[in-house]
C-alpha cells in the first residue's frame, strides 16, 4: 500500500532563515500532492498543490517542488517568521481515488525569534 | 462567506453509544469528505459524499456511515462507540474531488 513519510516530527529554526520540510512517499506516483498548514485545536488550512507534471509551484514565501524521481516533495518557506510555526502536513492524492488524499503526519515547526 | 462548519465542537460518550456528527460545506461546495486524526497523527480518509451518495470509502469498518442532504450538507455517523474512536472528526469540502480541500476545524469526540 501506498505510504508517506515526512522526514521529521519536529523541526527548529531561527527568524529569518529557510525552513525546508521533506515528503517521501512510497511505490508509484501520485496524480498531485498537496501541503496545508494545521494550527493547534484548527483544521488544516490548504496552502499548495502541485501535479506530477509540475517541478515546483510558489506562492509568496513558500516554494513547493515535486521530483518523481526521488520520489519526494519539498517544502520552502523563506524568510521565516514566529507566525510560521505551526503543524504542516503533506497529502498525496492517486488517479482514481479521486478525493481520496492521504496525509503525512506532519512536521510541527518552530521558528524562535 | 462561511466556510466548513461543523457541529458541536466537543462530544463525550462512552463505550457502546452511538454519535452523529454535522458538517455544513463551504458555500458553492458540493463533495464532502471526512477524515478521522488521532492525536499526533495525520487526518485518516473516512469517506467521501457527492451527489449524495458515498463515492470512496477508506478502511474504516461499517459502524462508520454517512450521509449527504440535497443542500450538500453532511453526518458522520458512528455506531457501538470503541474507545480508540476517540479523535478529531474533520470534514472538508471541495467544488470537485480533485480541487484543494476546505477544512473545518473539526469535533473532538471522546469516549469514556
Amino acid at each position: 500500500s501506498q505510504k508517506i513519510e515526512q522526514n521529521s516530527e519536529a523541526l527548529n529554526i531561527q527568524e529569518g532563515k529557510t525552513a525546508t520540510l521533506t515528503c517521501n512517499y512510497t511505490n508509484y506516483s501520485p496524480a498531485y500532492l498537496q501541503w496545508y498548514r494545521q494550527d493547534p485545536g484548527r483544521g488544516p488550512v490548504f496552502l499548495l498543490l502541485i501535479r506530477e507534471n509540475e517541478k515546483e509551484k510558489r506562492k509568496e514565501r513558500l516554494k513547493v517542488t515535486f521530483d518523481t524521481t526521488l520520489k519526494q516533495s519539498l517544502f520552502h518557506i523563506t524568510a521565516s517568521q514566529p507566525a510560521d510555526s505551526a503543524t504542516y502536513l503533506c497529502a498525496f492524492n492517486y488517479g482514481g481515488s479521486q478525493g481520496n488524499l492521504i496525509f503525512g503526519k506532519g512536521t510541527k515547526l518552530s521558528v524562535k525569534p | 462567506d462561511a466556510g466548513v462548519t461543523q457541529s458541536p465542537t466537543h462530544l463525550i460518550k462512552t463505550r457502546g453509544q452511538q454519535v452523529t456528527l454535522r458538517c455544513s460545506p463551504k458555500s458553492g461546495h458540493d463533495t464532502v469528505s471526512w477524515y478521522q486524526q488521532a492525536l499526533g497523527q495525520g487526518p485518516q480518509f473516512i469517506f467521501q459524499y457527492y451527489e449524495e451518495e458515498e463515492r470512496q470509502r477508506g478502511n474504516f469498518p461499517d459502524r462508520f456511515s454517512g450521509h449527504q442532504f440535497p443542500n450538500y450538507s453532511s453526518e458522520l455517523n458512528v455506531n457501538a462507540l470503541l474507545l480508540g474512536d476517540s479523535a478529531l472528526y474533520l470534514c472538508a469540502s471541495s467544488l470537485r474531488f480533485d480541487q484543494p480541500q476546505h477544512f473545518g476545524d473539526g469535533t473532538r469526540l471522546s469516549i469514556l
